[in-house]
């Protein structure tokens, strides 16, 4: 059982390069979320989703855009990449919204030049 | 809207000695309470959580909470530490009635001291 799976772990990205992080999960959860996690400012969520097909914005989502297109995986894409971007980004999944914990996956580092 | 203070950035404490992390919350609805910690490398892991019932919850590793409406409050404790215990330690808030998201606070770093 492998939870949450992030891919790529490490990636360096030149100014205007566009990429897409892919979170995928085996638990059957409804609900995942974004989060980029920078220095002394916790975690803080860019996108979310409810379920299959659905979205919405978190805290932080200019610059970056999501999609739910299966159940399991949930995209995270960066269209023009800025250096204000650098940062580690977590995916995470639940299966309640409220009372249950989100379970998270290793992170992907993400340097943008 | 909800927010979570953690006013420590940074607690080293001796081995085997008690540590208290503090965590501060502020909503206008019941809430839920979760401390989450972080080791190297890795991705948050729930240690801890107050959902409802007793306001003293603990985790299978020695740590606990303790939920004070009154002071709005969710600290986290350990009578003793160890060199294990040095991680990054988030607090967070859920409010109750369907909101889906996780407010976290801006973490504790925990450095034990051999």
């Amino acid at each position: 059982n492998a939870g949450v799976t992030q891919t790529p772990k490490f990636r360096v990205l030149k100014t205007g390069q566009s990429m897409t992080l892919l979170c995928a999960q085996d638990m059957n959860h409804e609900y995942m979320y974004w989060y980029r996690q920078d220095p002394g400012m916790g975690l803080r969520l860019i996108h979310y989703s409810v379920g299959e097909g659905t979205t919405a914005k978190g805290e932080v989502p200019d610059g970056y855009n999501v999609s739910r297109l299966k159940k399991q995986n949930f995209l995270l894409g960066l269209e023009s990449a800025a250096p204000s971007q650098t940062s580690v980004y977590f995916c995470a999944s639940t299966q309640d919204r409220v009372a249950q914990p989100q379970h998270f996956g290793d992170g992907t580092r993400l340097s943008i030049l | 809207a909800q927010s979570v203070t953690q006013l420590d950035s940074q607690v080293p404490v001796f081995e085997e000695a008690p540590v208290e992390l503090r965590c501060n919350y502020s909503s206008s609805v019941s809430v839920y309470l979760f401390w989450y910690v972080q080791y190297p490398n890795q991705g948050l892991q729930l240690l801890l959580k107050y959902l409802s019932g007793s306001t003293l919850v603990k985790s299978i590793n020695g740590f606990e909470a303790e939920f004070n409406k009154s002071q709005t409050s969710f600290h986290l404790r350990k009578p003793s530490v160890h060199i294990s215990d040095t991680a990054e330690y988030f607090c967070a808030v859920s409010e109750g009635f369907g909101n889906e998201k996780l407010t976290f606070g801006t973490g504790t770093r925990l450095t034990i001291i051999p």
